[in-house]
Protein backbone atom coordinates (compact mmCIF):
# COMPACT_ATOMS: atom_id res chain seq x y z
CA UNK A 1 0.00 0.00 0.00
CA UNK A 2 0.89 3.31 -0.15
CA UNK A 3 -0.03 4.77 3.14
CA UNK A 4 0.45 4.08 6.46
CA UNK A 5 -1.55 1.14 7.41
CA UNK A 6 -2.55 0.48 11.38
CA UNK A 7 -4.48 -3.05 12.29
CA UNK A 8 -6.41 -3.39 14.15
CA UNK A 9 -8.99 -0.59 12.98
CA UNK A 10 -10.64 -1.55 16.48
CA UNK A 11 -10.42 -2.81 19.56
CA UNK A 12 -12.09 -3.58 22.77
CA UNK A 13 -10.77 -5.54 25.41
CA UNK A 14 -11.54 -5.88 29.39
CA UNK A 15 -9.33 -3.59 31.81
CA UNK A 16 -6.66 -5.56 32.75
CA UNK A 17 -6.19 -7.44 29.41
CA UNK A 18 -2.89 -6.78 27.36
CA UNK A 19 -3.18 -5.36 23.70
CA UNK A 20 -1.14 -5.08 20.90
CA UNK A 21 -1.06 -2.21 18.10
CA UNK A 22 0.06 -2.98 14.73
CA UNK A 23 1.74 -0.06 12.47
CA UNK A 24 3.41 -0.77 9.04
CA UNK A 25 4.99 2.29 7.70
CA UNK A 26 5.25 3.67 4.18
CA UNK A 27 8.00 1.69 2.41
CA UNK A 28 11.01 3.63 2.60
CA UNK A 29 10.17 5.83 5.83
CA UNK A 30 13.42 5.46 8.43
CA UNK A 31 11.40 7.43 11.14
CA UNK A 32 8.20 5.95 13.01
CA UNK A 33 6.52 8.10 15.41
CA UNK A 34 3.28 6.69 17.65
CA UNK A 35 0.89 9.72 19.07
CA UNK A 36 -2.47 8.95 21.41
CA UNK A 37 -5.66 11.29 20.29
CA UNK A 38 -7.80 11.48 23.52
CA UNK A 39 -11.44 13.13 23.07
CA UNK A 40 -10.34 17.02 23.44
CA UNK A 41 -6.52 16.60 24.15
CA UNK A 42 -5.24 16.39 20.74
CA UNK A 43 -1.93 13.93 19.59
CA UNK A 44 -0.20 13.55 22.36
CA UNK A 45 3.17 11.84 21.25
CA UNK A 46 4.42 8.60 23.15
CA UNK A 47 7.51 6.97 21.11
CA UNK A 48 9.79 8.01 18.12
CA UNK A 49 11.99 5.44 16.18
CA UNK A 50 14.57 6.49 14.00
CA UNK A 51 16.95 3.95 11.67
CA UNK A 52 19.15 1.62 14.26
CA UNK A 53 18.74 4.04 16.75
CA UNK A 54 17.74 3.97 20.72
CA UNK A 55 14.20 5.04 20.26
CA UNK A 56 12.84 8.13 21.99
CA UNK A 57 10.49 6.89 25.07
CA UNK A 58 10.03 10.14 26.57
CA UNK A 59 6.39 10.41 25.81
CA UNK A 60 5.15 6.93 27.22
CA UNK A 61 3.01 7.62 30.19
CA UNK A 62 3.56 4.60 32.48
CA UNK A 63 5.70 1.31 32.56
CA UNK A 64 2.86 -0.14 30.77
CA UNK A 65 3.33 1.43 27.82
CA UNK A 66 5.94 -0.47 25.02
CA UNK A 67 6.82 -0.31 22.07
CA UNK A 68 9.33 -2.24 19.19
CA UNK A 69 10.18 -1.73 15.62
CA UNK A 70 11.11 -5.07 13.83
CA UNK A 71 13.97 -5.11 11.14
CA UNK A 72 13.83 -1.31 10.87
CA UNK A 73 9.71 -1.43 9.32
CA UNK A 74 6.88 -2.63 11.40
CA UNK A 75 6.01 -1.65 15.00
CA UNK A 76 4.08 -2.89 17.36
CA UNK A 77 3.07 -0.68 20.46
CA UNK A 78 1.84 -3.23 23.05
CA UNK A 79 -0.32 -1.92 26.25
CA UNK A 80 -0.07 -4.40 29.24
CA UNK A 81 -2.82 -4.20 32.35
CA UNK A 82 -5.24 -1.89 29.82
CA UNK A 83 -7.02 0.65 32.64
CA UNK A 84 -10.38 2.57 31.10
CA UNK A 85 -7.98 5.78 30.80
CA UNK A 86 -6.15 3.92 28.17
CA UNK A 87 -9.51 4.10 25.63
CA UNK A 88 -8.18 6.55 23.14
CA UNK A 89 -6.95 6.39 19.43
CA UNK A 90 -3.72 5.66 18.97
CA UNK A 91 -1.96 6.83 15.46
CA UNK A 92 1.08 5.94 13.47
CA UNK A 93 2.93 8.09 11.60
CA UNK A 94 5.92 8.08 9.60
CA UNK A 95 8.50 10.09 7.67
CA UNK A 96 11.30 9.43 5.14
CA UNK A 97 14.06 10.30 7.09
CA UNK A 98 14.25 12.07 10.58
CA UNK A 99 17.50 13.33 10.82
CA UNK A 100 17.71 16.35 8.98
CA UNK A 101 14.91 19.60 9.28
CA UNK A 102 12.02 18.43 10.01
CA UNK A 103 9.90 16.03 7.25
CA UNK A 104 6.36 15.49 6.78
CA UNK A 105 4.32 13.14 8.61
CA UNK A 106 2.02 10.75 7.35
CA UNK A 107 -0.64 9.24 9.50
CA UNK A 108 -2.38 6.31 9.71
CA UNK A 109 -6.20 6.13 10.09
CA UNK A 110 -5.49 5.11 13.85
CA UNK A 111 -6.48 1.87 16.30
CA UNK A 112 -9.32 2.84 17.81
CA UNK A 113 -8.99 1.14 21.63
CA UNK A 114 -12.17 0.76 23.92
CA UNK A 115 -11.61 -0.49 27.32
CA UNK A 116 -13.96 -1.70 29.13
CA UNK B 1 2.32 21.98 30.54
CA UNK B 2 0.60 22.86 27.41
CA UNK B 3 3.20 23.92 25.01
CA UNK B 4 0.79 24.68 22.17
CA UNK B 5 -2.52 26.65 23.00
CA UNK B 6 -5.31 26.56 20.45
CA UNK B 7 -8.57 28.41 20.35
CA UNK B 8 -11.28 27.87 19.49
CA UNK B 9 -12.42 24.78 20.04
CA UNK B 10 -14.86 24.78 17.85
CA UNK B 11 -16.30 27.00 14.99
CA UNK B 12 -18.83 27.81 12.94
CA UNK B 13 -18.64 29.21 9.29
CA UNK B 14 -21.06 29.82 6.99
CA UNK B 15 -19.93 29.22 2.89
CA UNK B 16 -18.16 31.82 1.84
CA UNK B 17 -17.14 33.11 5.01
CA UNK B 18 -13.45 33.10 6.33
CA UNK B 19 -12.04 30.81 9.04
CA UNK B 20 -9.45 31.54 11.87
CA UNK B 21 -8.22 29.40 14.29
CA UNK B 22 -5.33 30.59 16.35
CA UNK B 23 -2.12 28.95 18.08
CA UNK B 24 0.45 30.10 20.58
CA UNK B 25 3.41 28.77 21.48
CA UNK B 26 5.50 29.09 24.13
CA UNK B 27 9.09 27.27 23.74
CA UNK B 28 10.90 29.83 22.05
CA UNK B 29 13.53 27.05 20.16
CA UNK B 30 10.53 26.15 18.54
CA UNK B 31 10.86 27.38 14.31
CA UNK B 32 8.82 24.78 12.43
CA UNK B 33 5.03 25.33 12.81
CA UNK B 34 2.60 22.73 10.73
CA UNK B 35 -1.09 22.58 10.19
CA UNK B 36 -3.05 19.41 10.21
CA UNK B 37 -6.68 18.61 8.94
CA UNK B 38 -8.17 15.49 10.06
CA UNK B 39 -11.79 13.74 8.98
CA UNK B 40 -13.64 11.66 10.90
CA UNK B 41 -12.27 7.81 11.13
CA UNK B 42 -8.73 9.29 9.24
CA UNK B 43 -5.49 10.03 10.60
CA UNK B 44 -4.36 14.01 10.42
CA UNK B 45 -2.84 14.91 7.06
CA UNK B 46 -0.16 17.68 6.59
CA UNK B 47 -1.96 20.70 5.11
CA UNK B 48 0.18 23.92 5.19
CA UNK B 49 3.92 24.50 7.70
CA UNK B 50 6.09 27.58 7.66
CA UNK B 51 9.59 28.28 8.97
CA UNK B 52 9.96 31.74 10.89
CA UNK B 53 11.59 32.98 8.27
CA UNK B 54 8.80 34.46 6.71
CA UNK B 55 5.41 35.76 8.47
CA UNK B 56 3.51 34.68 5.64
CA UNK B 57 2.25 31.81 3.38
CA UNK B 58 -0.34 31.11 1.60
CA UNK B 59 -1.45 28.09 -0.35
CA UNK B 60 -4.66 28.02 -2.17
CA UNK B 61 -7.63 29.20 0.46
CA UNK B 62 -5.22 28.62 3.24
CA UNK B 63 -3.11 31.05 4.72
CA UNK B 64 -0.24 30.83 7.68
CA UNK B 65 0.49 34.12 9.39
CA UNK B 66 3.07 34.14 11.78
CA UNK B 67 4.25 36.51 14.81
CA UNK B 68 7.36 35.69 16.14
CA UNK B 69 7.57 38.25 18.42
CA UNK B 70 4.20 37.31 20.19
CA UNK B 71 5.17 33.85 19.43
CA UNK B 72 1.56 32.96 17.84
CA UNK B 73 0.65 32.01 14.27
CA UNK B 74 -2.81 31.29 13.04
CA UNK B 75 -4.60 29.69 10.32
CA UNK B 76 -6.78 31.25 7.57
CA UNK B 77 -8.99 29.74 5.21
CA UNK B 78 -11.03 32.05 2.59
CA UNK B 79 -13.79 31.61 0.97
CA UNK B 80 -14.69 28.64 3.62
CA UNK B 81 -16.58 25.50 1.59
CA UNK B 82 -18.41 22.65 3.52
CA UNK B 83 -15.67 19.90 2.23
CA UNK B 84 -13.24 22.30 5.04
CA UNK B 85 -15.41 21.25 7.65
CA UNK B 86 -12.66 18.64 9.70
CA UNK B 87 -10.50 19.15 12.86
CA UNK B 88 -7.44 21.17 12.64
CA UNK B 89 -4.32 21.07 14.65
CA UNK B 90 -1.52 23.26 14.51
CA UNK B 91 1.96 22.36 16.03
CA UNK B 92 5.28 23.25 16.44
CA UNK B 93 8.96 21.76 16.70
CA UNK B 94 12.22 22.42 16.28
CA UNK B 95 12.97 21.98 12.62
CA UNK B 96 14.97 19.08 13.21
CA UNK B 97 14.30 15.63 12.21
CA UNK B 98 15.07 14.61 16.35
CA UNK B 99 12.42 16.84 17.06
CA UNK B 100 8.89 15.59 17.59
CA UNK B 101 5.95 17.59 17.40
CA UNK B 102 4.22 19.05 20.04
CA UNK B 103 -0.06 19.46 19.02
CA UNK B 104 -2.50 22.29 20.09
CA UNK B 105 -6.04 20.16 21.12
CA UNK B 106 -7.35 20.65 18.00
CA UNK B 107 -10.40 23.16 16.41
CA UNK B 108 -13.28 21.36 15.16
CA UNK B 109 -14.61 23.25 11.93
CA UNK B 110 -18.06 23.09 10.57
CA UNK B 111 -18.60 25.03 7.39
CA UNK B 112 -22.72 25.22 7.15
CA UNK B 113 -23.92 25.05 3.58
Amino acid sequence: GAGVSQSPSNKVTEKGKDVELRCDPISGHTALYWYRQSLGQGLEFLIYFQGNSAPDKSGLPSDRFSAERTGGSVSTLTIQRTQQEDSAVYLCASSLDGTGIQETQYFGPGTRLLVL
Amino acid sequence: QQQVKQSPQSLIVQKGGISIINCAYENTAFDYFPWYQQFPGKGPALLIAIRPDVSEKKEGRFTISFNKSAKQFSLHIMDSQPGDSATYFCAASRDSGYSTLTFGKGTMLLVSP
